[in-house]
């Protein structure tokens, strides 16, 4: 079995400022990483996935997220946010075997971008 | 290419009467998933279903959930006797078969039991 773990259950930064929105997980088995990203009434859109080789992963709207093996982390980081992506923001991992669209996410984190 | 079509957007249902969720893949995938959203929660897992099989259903309640994707159509999501937990939101995502480490979300269908 997976979980995990959004640390931050809100993250409120002003526009231009960098950020970081973190994310642990636990499971006895290996794992693909996920972020997606949700605005508000909508569904799910994938920022970025964490397969294999390299570490550091790079996705949408200027998103990156590094794998650390050693501490089960996948932080997602930007280095100037607009307000634009004030939205939820979600971890998920999944399996490698069986499908990988069997999601198991965290609680979220939600970024408020303000002027 | 349109999405993932899911409808309704949104349902309110009495408490004891049934809720109907459909869920139209994208074209080419046959992998569907349903996720539920409660409020302030991430989504959890429900049910895992390929053309007229169910894969796994682990996530499912077990009693007054059902789930079905025919050979025709778009895969449902029947709430039997709703109550007022079931008020949530209904996601559906779809993949290919051949790659299925990215899943496509729809727009959920957001119940509400009254």
């Amino acid at each position: 079995a997976q979980s995990v773990t959004q640390l931050d259950s809100q993250v409120p930064v002003f526009e231009e400022a960098p950020v970081e929105l973190r994310c642990n997980y636990s499971s006895s088995v290996s794992v693909y990483l996920f972020w997606y990203v949700q605005y508000p009434n909508q569904g799910l859109q994938l920022l970025l996935k964490y397969l294999s080789g390299s570490t550091l992963v790079k996705g949408i709207n200027g998103f990156e997220a590094e794998f650390n093996k050693s501490q089960t982390s996948f932080h997602l980081r930007k280095p100037s946010v607009h307000i634009s992506d004030t939205a939820e923001y979600f971890c998920a991992v999944s399996p490698l075997t069986g499908t990988a669209s069997k999601l198991t996410f965290g609680t979220g984190t939600r970024l408020q971008v303000t002027l | 290419n349109a999405g993932v079509m899911q409808n309704p957007r949104h349902l309110v249902r009495r408490r004891g009467q049934e809720a109907r969720l459909r869920c139209s893949p994208m074209k080419g995938h046959s992998h569907v998933y349903w996720y539920r959203q409660l409020p302030e929660e991430g989504l959890k897992f429900m049910v895992y279903l390929q053309k007229e099989n169910i894969i796994d259903e682990s996530g499912m309640p077990k009693e007054r959930f059902s789930a079905e994707f025919p050979k025709e159509g778009p895969s449902i999501l029947r709430i039997q006797q709703v109550v007022r937990g079931d008020s949530a939101a209904y996601f559906c995502a779809s993949s290919r078969p051949t790659e299925n480490t990215e899943a496509f979300f729809g727009q959920g269908t957001r119940l509400t039991v009254v």
